[in-house]
């Protein structure tokens, strides 16, 4: 069964520092997906990035960067030189990829509420 | 990415009485998926719904109390019947990209019962 733990639940940084948000996953899938939403204080679900289970190469994104470990079951997403802006619930979710006409159910972490103080 | 729209945005129901969610994409999609965020919780998937095909419910959500319609490649409706305060959620639909598995979701229709 697939499972996805964010362990932390709330972090507070003061701007412009960094802060990174752990993600760790369970899957007995061979094939699969990693995915970040970013919810804002509007509620909206925001997409920032899909990782499949092949592509261990680490990305970057402007400020925002993610590290994807499969020897640990690990996604973690690294915001560089946070800005008030980026305050928001980060979700970490998990796709199976076995059905092949498209994309799959998402298994969501709990989340991590992130409050960047000016 | 697909965009999304949802109706109603929010709405304020009572107890007993049932709420029907639209969801319009702008392009043809394969398969369509209905989540329930509750209050200060994560996101948990409601059913899928493929079009042309009975819609697929996860564990703890049934037929009678979440029917769902997908009558063509762009649309899809939630109702949620007989409501409790228990429902009170955000409800969100969310589409799949054919091939590409990524996924993007609509606004939210924020429910409140009482």
């Amino acid at each position: 069964a697939q499972k996805v733990t964010q362990a932390q639940t709330e972090i507070s940084v003061v701007e412009k520092e960094d802060v990174t948000l752990d993600c760790v996953y369970e899957t007995r899938d061979t094939t699969y997906y990693l995915f970040w939403y970013k919810q804002p204080p509007s509620g909206e679900l925001v997409f920032l990035i899909r990782r499949n289970s092949f592509d261990e190469q680490n990305e970057i994104s402007g400020r925002y960067s993610w590290n994807f470990q499969k020897s640990t079951s690990s996604f973690n997403f690294t915001i560089t030189a946070s800005q008030v802006v980026d305050s928001a619930v980060y979700f970490c979710a998990l796709s199976d990829a076995t059905d092949q006409t498209g994309a799959n159910n998402l298994f969501f972490g709990t989340g991590t509420r992130l409050t960047v103080i000016p | 990415s697909a965009v999304i729209s949802q109706k109603p945005s929010r709405d304020i129901c009572q107890r007993g009485t049932s709420l029907t969610i639209q969801c319009q994409v702008d392009s043809q999609v394969t398969m369509m998926f209905w989540y329930r965020q509750q209050p200060g919780q994560s996101l948990t998937l409601i059913a899928t719904a493929n079009q042309g095909s009975e819609a697929t419910y996860e564990s703890g959500f049934v037929i009678d109390k979440f029917p769902i319609s997908r009558p063509n490649l762009t649309f899809s409706t939630l109702t949620v019947s007989n409501m409790s305060p228990e429902d009170s959620s955000i409800y969100l639909c969310s589409v799949g990209s054919g091939g590409t598995y990524e996924q993007y979701f609509g606004p939210g229709t924020r429910l409140t019962v009482t």
